[in-house]
């Protein structure tokens, strides 16, 4: 049990496009998921919070506009990276609490972005 | 604010010989404390995790840590490493408020050699 899901696991995009990531719970309903990026080598850094209904909570220096998350329902979370550019390419990690414990953090397989 | 401090950035054992991974962490209020594991393109994978209760917890793959309060610490142990336990290792911290947000450790890559 407990699993999470991300699609795609990897997408390569031009420049100036637009690219959705999926995350999904699979067996479970997140009341809360989290999205990360991670660089190469380096720890993940927490870029928001997301609650079902509710609007996304950004951490400090990222951009809402550009990083756009959706929680529609409590067993999926989108995350929109607009108007790409390379320096945005990186890989893309969510995670998702569950309604009935709160202590554990259950994480997608991640997606690799490429921007061109 | 809360923080995770992983003070090795490569650990390296060689095969059948005891492992362990440090972490220290600072918090205000009680500490979750959780050790996961990554492998290459993959996302993080759950080792195991102290909430509450024996500060000795067992986890997966044989994998245990001790919960030191005194000390701040919760350093991952094996005691007798495989070349397939090669990876990247994340300690984190949370606590009931900050809104459950996780803090991670820089991570530790561990080497084990046959």
């Amino acid at each position: 049990g407990a699993v999470v899901s991300q699609h795609p696991s990897w997408v390569i995009c031009k420049s100036g496009t637009s690219v959705k990531i999926e995350c999904r719970s699979l067996d479970f309903q997140a009341t809360t998921m989290f999205w990360y990026r991670q660089f190469p080598k380096q720890s993940l850094m927490l870029m928001a919070t997301s609650n079902e209904g509710s609007k996304a909570t950004y951490e400090q220096g990222v951009e809402k506009d550009k990083f756009l998350i959706n929680h529609a329902s409590l067993t999926l979370s989108t995350l929109t990276v607009t108007s790409a550019h390379p320096e945005d390419s990186s890989f893309y990690i969510c995670s998702a609490v569950g309604e009935k414990s709160s202590y554990e953090q259950y994480f997608g397989p991640g997606t690799r972005l490429t921007v061109t | 604010a809360q923080s995770v401090a992983q003070p090795e950035d490569q650990v390296n054992v060689a095969e059948g010989n005891p492992l362990t991974v440090k972490c220290t962490y600072s918090v205000s209020g009680n500490p979750y404390l959780f050790w996961y594991v990554q492998y290459p393109n993959r996302g993080l994978q759950f080792l195991l995790k102290y909430i509450t209760g024996d500060n000795l917890v067992k986890g997966s793959y044989g994998f245990e840590a001790e919960f030191n309060k005194s000390q701040t610490s919760f350093h991952l142990k094996k005691p007798s490493a495989l070349v397939s336990d090669s990876a990247l290792y994340f300690c984190a911290v949370r606590t009931n408020t900050n809104a459950g947000k996780s803090t991670f450790g820089d991570g530790t890559t561990l080497t084990v050699k046959p």
